[in-house]
């Protein structure tokens, strides 16, 4: 079955920064990589995906990068908020079993 | 509102009962899942339903047993569990791969305590 990693576990950023999450998978007949924001008490929720064919993809502050031959993509969120701050996970879906990896809690500071 | 409804909330049961878990979908998704969310392990897959038969059962013990009677239609039954098991249970739907629309939808989740 699929593996994902993800890193780093724990991220703290100051208001307006970057910040940049990492995954990788470990199966080449995964095409489908979504990435959840899951506030405190609150059900994970999508905020951006890509797919196999595409390279990038950005929405807003945040983007998503893949490299299918490293089999590895990013989360990149730019000009950091407060209310960014969450855990975020990333998924990669192979045919339909969507397995995620173990997620990033990310911290904002004012 | 995302679509998908799970029963009960919060449930606290012993370990000697047996009880059920309930999710539920009208968004006309093909693909269910069940995810176990702990502190140990956030977002642990579970099971995974397409058009209604079993694709995955990530080494889940047999004292979880699922049941997809329909498309829109899954449960989780439970018995004799210990408090290990203790954890959010989060069920989610999808298109399933294929679809140009993948998106997982989650229900908030039953939070069970096992004593």
């Amino acid at each position: 079955g699929e593996n994902v990693e993800q890193h780093p576990s724990t991220l703290s950023v100051q208001e307006g920064d970057s910040a940049v999450i990492k995954c990788t998978y470990s199966d080449s007949a995964s095409n489908y990589f979504p990435w959840y924001k899951q506030e405190l008490g609150k059900r994970p929720q999508l905020i951006i995906d890509i797919r196999s064919n595409v390279g990038e993809k950005k929405d807003q502050r945040i983007a998503v990068t893949l490299n299918k031959t490293a089999k590895h993509f990013s989360l990149h969120i730019t000009e950091t908020q407060p209310e960014d701050s969450a855990v975020y996970f990333c998924a990669a879906m192979e045919y339909s079993t969507l397995t995620f990896g173990k997620g990033t809690m990310l911290l904002v500071s004012p | 509102e995302t679509g998908v409804t799970q029963t009960p909330r919060h449930l606290v049961m012993g370990m000697t009962n047996k009880k059920s878990l309930k999710c539920e979908q009208h968004l006309g998704h093909n693909a269910m899942y069940w995810y176990k969310q702990s502190a140990k392990k956030p977002l642990e897959l579970m099971f995974v339903y397409s058009l209604e038969e079993r694709v995955e059962n990530n080494s889940v013990p047999s004292r979880f047993s699922p049941e997809c009677p329909n498309s829109s239609h899954l449960f989780l039954h439970l018995h004799t569990l210990q408090p290990e098991d203790s954890a959010l249970y989060l069920c989610a739907s999808s298109l399933g791969q294929g679809y140009s629309n993948t998106e997982a939808f989650f229900g908030q989740g039953t939070r069970l305590t096992v004593v």
